[in-house]
């Protein structure tokens, strides 16, 4: 079943304004991971926030956690043009690190310049 | 540090044909390499967990006969995808665990896309 649910499944905003994305998930988790990927491309790690946090910052980047509601959101703050992609979030199953990552279905964020 | 590459980007084949895809890992070894695949437009749904010098643990759904995958080595494993059709046309991506790493890290590789024609 799918693990992850973003929403909005597409965001569209002007340069410059902030960008929120949301993920929601079903079973237990040790952390939550945020991909971006461009276009057709592999995708690159943005962050990963554990169970016992509830807030991480990088750069623009803003990942809060609430494992009561079993969700996430990620913010982009003053977006730029190269900010266009798809974002997906990711967890591991059942608290297994080993296992392969199930993602949710993504946010496809569009910056207009 | 921590480089993961696929071999090839992007192939076209005919329908019925077999098409080999290589992930490496360029400067470390893993002991586990995890397949992903992803449809136009779709997220991306894990595949099999590869184990070097076992047998891959393949997702429900997914057909062990028809994804054939091989990790021979701690850098390399190869996913096959046998009798190929034009409904396993995606972009498959490989991520590799770093041997001694943590558990929860995981390197992408840039990803094949294959088209069946």
């Amino acid at each position: 079943s799918q693990q992850g649910e973003e929403d909005p499944q597409a965001l569209s905003i002007q340069e410059g304004e902030n960008a929120t994305m949301n993920c929601s998930y079903k079973t237990s988790i040790n952390n939550l991971q945020w991909y971006r990927q461009n276009s057709g491309r592999g995708l690159v790690h943005l962050i990963l926030i554990r169970s016992n946090e509830r807030e991480k910052h990088s750069g623009r980047l803003r990942v809060t956690l609430d494992t009561s509601k079993k969700s996430s959101s990620l913010l982009i703050t003053a977006s730029r043009a190269a900010d266009t992609a798809s974002y997906f979030c990711a967890t591991h199953r059942a608290g297994g690190g080993a296992d392969g990552l199930t993602f949710g279905k993504g946010t496809h964020l569009i910056i207009q310049p | 540090g921590a480089v993961v590459s696929q071999h090839p980007s992007w192939v076209i084949c005919k329908s019925g044909t077999s098409v080999k895809i290589e992930c490496r890992s360029l400067d470390f070894q893993a002991t586990t390499m995890f397949w992903y695949r992803q449809f136009p437009k779709q997220s991306l749904m894990l595949m099999a967990t590869s184990n070097e010098g076992s047998k891959a643990t393949y997702e429900q759904g997914v057909e062990k006969d028809k994804f054939l995958i091989n990790h021979a080595s701690l850098t390399l494993s190869t996913l096959t995808v046998t009798s190929a059709h034009p409904e396993d046309s995606s972009f498959y991506i490989c991520s590799a665990r770093r041997q001694g790493g943590p558990r929860d890290e995981q390197f992408f590789g840039p990803g094949t896309r294959l088209t069946v024609l």
